[in-house]
């Protein structure tokens, strides 16, 4: 049973850093897959972040490109979000996620989220 | 402003059947798998269908998926008052090489 489990603080002051991990039990990250972090604002619709591939392409979306970073350690089987110069407007639950093999976006074992809000 | 487009809302009575559109591009949808997901409040968002029209082990038959050129439609027979959630589409653009989601379609059943 693949299991996903985000971690990292809840509140982040603006300008400064979010850094979310997400542990993963049942599957090594390494074996294959794509992996990715979403995001759903309060009250919006869900926002593709980005996607890693067990090969080491990532990818990202467009508009965070300059602001994210995503990366695998294989060593303690989790997922890594970073997150710079963040906003009120990145305040939102965020997932990690487990995609489809060929497909980032068959996104099959969800974490239970975690809500990061950005205030001072 | 999200390049795959869903209804806001779509509503039916419980039993009836309903359809959810996602219209994209000849860059995503036109070309790559697309992918349905079921999102309630306070809980992580379900995949209903991948792959267009394929359903993961446990979602009932009720639920289907079907792809026609740069559209993509989800179908729910059978209505029952735990489906009210909101339903997003997913796929991947080959353009932009970004993963992509719909804005989200809200389903009341009345």
């Amino acid at each position: 049973q693949v299991q996903l489990q985000e971690s990292g603080p809840g509140l982040v002051k603006p300008s400064e850093t979010l850094s979310l991990t997400c542990a993963v039990s049942g599957y090594a990250i390494n074996s294959g897959y794509y992996w990715g972090w979403i995001r759903q604002p309060p009250g919006k619709g869900l926002e593709w972040i980005g996607s890693i591939f067990h090969g080491g392409n990532i990818f990202y979306n467009l508009s965070l490109k300059s602001r994210v970073t995503i990366s695998v350690d294989t060593s303690k089987n989790q997922l890594s979000l970073r997150l710079i110069s963040v906003t009120a407007a990145d305040t939102a639950v965020y997932f990690c996620a487990r995609g489809g093999w060929n497909d980032p976006l068959s996104l099959t074992y969800w974490g239970q989220g975690t809500l990061v809000t950005v205030s001072s | 402003q999200s390049v795959l487009t869903q209804p806001p809302s779509v509503s039916a009575a419980p039993g009836q059947r309903v359809t959810i559109s996602c219209s994209g591009s000849s860059s995503n949808i036109g070309i790559n798998f697309v992918s349905w997901y079921q999102a309630l409040p306070g809980t992580a968002p379900k995949l209903l269908i991948f792959e267009n029209d394929k359903r993961p082990s446990g979602i009932p038959d009720r639920f289907s998926g079907s792809k026609s050129g740069t559209s993509a439609t989800l179908g729910i027979t059978g209505l029952q008052t735990g489906d009210e959630a909101d339903y997003y589409c997913g796929t991947w653009d080959s353009s932009l090489t970004t993963g992509e989601f719909g804005g989200g379609t809200k389903l009341t059943v009345l």
